[in-house]
């Protein structure tokens, strides 16, 4: 079975410092893993997603992720946190099925920026 | 593109009774969608999977009973909380996908927030 762990409950930056979220992944085979961002009280934005070749995405709102097999990580980073990105961040993984299928969360991030 | 959207956004109501949360993906044809659970400071729960045309598929622990889930066009799914009970508040999220050779992805709707008194 697909799992998700992100070590990091809450994290604190500054603004303009660079950022860096946790996400290990456990699976079998190849998989297709994602990061969602989620304001609150808000559903789901998809930052980025990694499903074959170069091993570091961009995504979104300057953020970008790098695909590590050998550590079975998939962390986020973003050189300069703006005080709008404060929010929960979500890593996710689905079974590399070329269809749509299920996708299983970690339990999510809670950036905080101060000014 | 890609738009999902939920409807009611918010609802409050008294235990015992039902109610009914739609899904609509907006700007294209969704096989497949899936609702999810999610409590407060808490990661997404999948409660089912369901495919237009078919029964949905319920993950373990969820009661196909208490929540039931239609599929029943490609832009449409709805979910349905029976005699809800206060431990049913929650903020429920559906996603919809639409299956290509390539294409895994979910696409999430806003959520909605159920509040039973």
């Amino acid at each position: 079975a697909q799992s998700v762990t992100q070590p990091d409950i809450h994290i604190t930056v500054s603004e303009g410092a660079s950022l860096e979220l946790r996400c290990n992944y456990s699976y079998g085979a190849t998989p297709y893993l994602f990061w969602y961002v989620q304001s609150p009280g808000q559903g789901l934005q998809l930052l980025l997603k990694y499903f074959s070749g170069d091993t570091l995405v961009q995504g979104i709102k300057g953020f970008e992720a790098e695909f590590k097999r050998s550590q079975s990580s998939f962390n986020l980073r973003k050189p300069s946190v703006h005080w709008s990105d404060a929010a929960e961040y979500f890593c996710a993984v689905s079974p590399f099925t070329g269809t749509a299928s299920k996708l299983t969360f970690g339990t999510g991030t809670r950036l905080q920026v101060t000014l | 593109g890609a738009v999902v959207s939920q409807h009611p956004s918010r609802v409050i109501c008294k235990s015992g009774t039902s109610v009914k949360i739609e899904c609509r993906s907006l700007d294209f044809q969704a096989t497949t969608m899936f609702w999810y659970r999610q409590f407060p400071k808490k990661s997404l729960m999948l409660m089912a999977t369901s495919n237009e045309g078919s029964k949905a598929t319920y993950e373990q622990g969820v009661e196909k009973d208490k929540f039931l889930i239609n599929h029943a066009s490609l832009t449409l799914s709805t979910l349905t909380v029976t005699s809800a009970h206060p431990e049913d508040s929650s903020f429920y999220i559906c996603s919809a996908s639409q299956s290509s050779v390539l294409n895994n992805e979910q696409f999430f709707g806003p959520g909605t927030r159920l509040t039973v008194l």
